[in-house]
């Protein structure tokens, strides 16, 4: 099994809501991401977890939390987001954070209006 | 630190036609070196990857050659088809960088019948 599956495929949602995204792998991947990708544009990276611990957090405001309650899952929760956070939300992982491939799944398209 | 330079596109070619997508990095360590496709409404997919000098990636007709003396990781196709339309990005990673990929801007192919 190769896949990394996100839910929901699409979200809308206003500044006030909170949601979260859902991104799940069992691949054995000891490392996972979260990107925001915009249009015609490269994936950001916002934050990577390795071994259930955040190790890297990209400046990502707080409006954005990520989480990873075990190995195979890693949630990004979302509260008070603004218009300029619509975008493609990518999850990957990878075996460890050593210069590997990366798994993406299909992402999440979020709108907030 | 680390860099990727793609060719900009957009890209049009005909069916059968002959694709070539130029990549040059620049890098600290000893970088792999990935070529990923996005297809219209999707995340990104491995297409192919080289992990050290003088390997060839291939994939689907696809192939790509790291050569560490000209800092590139062109991509080229023998014969386009329809289906081959979509973003291709071209990134590397190692062991330096925590598990951050860096990504290039990405080149838009459209192939027409």
């Amino acid at each position: 099994d190769t896949e990394v599956t996100q839910t929901p495929k699409h979200l809308v949602m206003g500044m006030t809501n909170k949601k979260s995204l859902k991104c799940e792998q069992h691949m054995g991947h000891r490392a996972m991401y979260w990107y925001k990708q915009k249009a015609k544009k490269p994936p950001e990276l916002m934050f990577v977890y390795s071994y259930e611990k955040l190790s890297i957090n990209e400046s990502v405001p707080s409006r954005f939390s990520p989480e990873c309650p075990n190995s195979s899952l890693l949630n990004l929760h979302l509260h008070a987001l603004q218009p300029e956070d619509s975008a493609l939300y990518l999850c990957a992982s990878s075996r460890g954070t050593g210069g590997g491939t990366q798994y993406f799944g299909p992402g999440t398209r979020l709108t907030v209006l | 630190g680390n860099s990727v330079t793609q060719m900009e596109g957009p890209v049009t070619l005909s069916e059968e036609a002959f694709l070539t997508i130029n990549c040059t990095y620049t890098a600290t360590g000893y970088p792999s070196l990935f070529w990923y496709v996005q297809y219209p409404g999707e995340g990104l997919q491995l297409l192919l990857k080289a992990t050290k000098a003088d390997d060839k990636g291939s994939n689907k007709g696809f192939e790509a050659t790291y050569r560490k003396e000209t800092t590139s990781f062109h991509l080229e196709k023998g014969s386009v088809q329809v289906s081959d339309s979509a973003v291709y990005f071209c990134a590397l990673s190692d062991d330096t960088n925590a598990g951050k990929s860096t990504f290039g801007d990405g080149t838009t192919l459209t192939v027409k019948p």
